[in-house]
Formats: C-alpha cells, structure tokens, sequence
C-alpha cells in the first residue's frame, strides 16, 4: 500500500529535551511538508522541501529542524528552544509543489511536560 | 498574506439532510482549492479540489462551488451520513513564490440521528 506514515502516534518528552518525529512516503513524491496543528486551529506550516537535500523554512519553524536526505524521509526535530511544543503533528507529501493535492500521513500527538 | 476563513465553526444536521460548509479567501488570485476532512486524532484526508476555471464540480455526494466575484466556496455534502462527522478544511495555496496552502481553521460537522 502507497501512503505516508509517521511513527510513534503519540510521543512524550520532558521539557528540554529534543525530540524527532519520523515521516516516511513510498509515494515516489518530490515535496514533502510539516504541519502543527493546535485545538480549533487550522495547520500551520513549520517546514517544506520540494527536493532532496533542500527545505525551506515555513510560518512557524523557530524551534524545529529538519533534513532531507533521502526522497522517502522528512523527519522533524522538535528543540528545547520551542517554547510550546505540544501539539499533533502533521507530516505531508505531494507530487509536485504546494500547490498540488497534499497527501497526509496519520500525525504524532506530542505531550512535553 | 493569504487569509482563509471558514463561515462557522460547527455545523450539526440531521443525517439524510444536506449539509453545507463554507470558506472565504482573500486572494483574488487565487487559482486552485482543496477540500479536506479530518476525523478525530487522524490526518486530513483529501475531499475534492477545484480550479478557478471551473464554478462547479462534483464527486461522489459532494460538490464543491466556487463564486470568484465573492471571493467564497462552500462544500455541499448531499444526503449526510453519521461517517461525515468530522472537521472540514478548505485550503487555498498562498500568493508568495512558494504559493503554500493556507489553510482554513475549519467547521466540525457533526451528523444528529
């Protein structure tokens, strides 16, 4: 089956520490994408690539790291410099730029205490 | 920058009855629209899209309308079932060179039996 997974669905970290949240596609997709989505609010973009070994920054990345070493991985470090990091994240992936169908893996929930 | 709003935070029908959910943008310029559910604790899962060369188009019990004049789309839901219960977003892509989609907060359709 073709799809985007993203691993663990729910993770929890004590304040300070960093943590990364895995995001992988067999989709054969150029662009990949990170949403945060807080309670009653609509995703927000925290980091995009539209090609391996190149990203970009999105409305919200203070706080976040990614890389793009393989076409298939996108994964998302969260830092200890994100002052709220609680929240369900949402990886995405698309055939050809933003402005295309994005597909969504399931999210990672988030709990830092 | 691009703005998406959605006309009403809940909507509650009657299963059988038609439901309809609306969107605003704000970007004249706007060419391209995707409709998305999202079930609870789960990824937005792709609806429908529409282009801004058409004013209609049609999927399976949905129908997506688009009014360019009014700068407004709304997604028809016909016959509603207790499985469309969930959170629908609109997204509009942005009108920065990356053109990224902006996202709508979203309505939580719940479905009454």
């Amino acid at each position: 089956d073709g799809g985007i997974t993203q691993s663990p669905k729910y993770l929890f970290r004590k304040e300070g520490q960093n943590v990364t949240l895995s995001c992988e596609q067999n989709l054969n997709h150029d662009a990949m994408y990170w949403y945060r989505q807080d309670p009653g609010q609509g995703l927000r973009l925290i980091y995009y690539s539209q090609i391996v070994n190149d990203f970009q920054k999105g409305d919200i990345a203070e706080g976040y790291s990614v890389s793009r070493e393989k076409k298939e991985s996108f994964p998302l470090t969260v830092t200890s410099a994100q002052k709220n990091p609680t929240a369900f994240y949402l990886c995405a992936s698309s055939i050809g730029g933003p402005a295309y169908e994005q597909y969504f893996g399931p999210g990672t929930r988030l709990t830092v205490t | 920058g691009e703005s998406v709003g959605l006309h009403l935070p809940t909507l509650s029908v009657q299963e059988g009855d038609n439901s309809i959910i609306n969107c605003a943008y704000s970007n004249s310029a706007s060419d391209y629209f995707i409709w998305y559910k999202q079930e609870s604790g789960k990824g937005p899962q792709f609806i429908i899209d529409i282009r801004s060369n058409m004013d209609k188009r049609q999927g399976q019990r949905v129908t997506v309308l688009l009014n360019k004049t009014v700068k407004h789309l709304s997604l028809q839901i016909a016959a509603t079932q207790p499985g469309d219960s969930a959170v629908y977003f609109c997204a509009v892509p942005g009108s920065g060179s990356a053109r990224q989609l902006t996202f709508g907060s979203g309505t939580q359709l719940t479905v009454l039996p």
